[in-house]
């Protein structure tokens, strides 16, 4: 069964402090990996794919990186607009369900002014 | 365009009591699905549609029905809620040839079942 496990369950941050979030799964051969925005209130908002090992996306102040076992999620010089839980979530590949993808259950990210 | 709207956007049900979710896109998506999101639990597929007419289940379909009479709407119905299903549900919608991890989603529903 595929599992994805998010640590933190939450971090706390002073504006400007730099930190990472892992993502770590178990799944019978990675189609994708993706990360995903969720701020209080709303649904999740699609921001990366990663697609194999070695691999890394960057978005502002965001990057993300892949493993064979592990993804991070890599927030560099954090504003409070960073604040939000960021989700993980894999899709294995060959699925017959093209809806499968199991989510982590994210960390919520604090950004103190 | 709205994108994904859902409402209502919070209710509280009795045990036992039926209710019905509404999601409806304006996107002219052909995919639809139905996910409930708990604490310390990612979320979770309950139901989705490929197109008006078809649906299918998801990871926990159970305690839920779906129909798709047209392109816009995909609601989700509690036949008799239990606590259970107290949850945030959140309905997300794609067209086709998108990949699922595209897929919109709405501002959800917040649903406790006393």
């Amino acid at each position: 069964e595929d599992q994805v496990t998010q640590s933190p369950e939450a971090l706390r941050l002073q504006e400007g402090e730099s930190s990472s979030l892992n993502c770590s799964y178990t799944v019978s051969g990675l189609r994708g990996l993706f990360w995903y925005r969720q701020d209080p209130g709303k649904g999740p908002e699609f921001l990366f794919t990663l697609y194999s090992a070695g691999e890394e996306k960057e978005k502002e102040r965001l990057k993300a990186t892949l493993t064979k076992k592990e993804s991070f999620l890599h927030i560099t010089a954090p504003k409070p607009e960073d604040s939000a839980t960021y989700l993980c979530a894999v899709q294995p590949h060959a699925s017959s369900n093209d809806y499968k993808l199991s989510f982590g259950a994210g960390t919520t990210v604090t950004v103190r002014a | 365009n709205a994108g994904v709207t859902q409402t209502p956007k919070f209710q509280v049900l009795k045990t036992g009591q039926s209710m019905t979710l509404q999601c409806a896109q304006d996107m002219n998506h052909e995919y639809m699905s139905w996910y409930r999101q708990d604490p310390g639990m990612g979320l979770r597929l309950i139901h989705y549609s490929v197109g008006a007419g078809i649906t299918d289940q998801g990871e926990v379909p159970n305690g839920y029905n779906v129909s798709r009479s047209t392109t816009e709407d995909f609601p989700l119905r509690l036949l008799s809620a239990a606590p259970s299903q107290t949850s945030v549900y959140f309905c997300a919608s794609r067209r086709r040839g998108q990949e699922v991890y595209e897929q919109y989603f709405g501002p959800g529903t917040r649903l406790t079942v006393t």
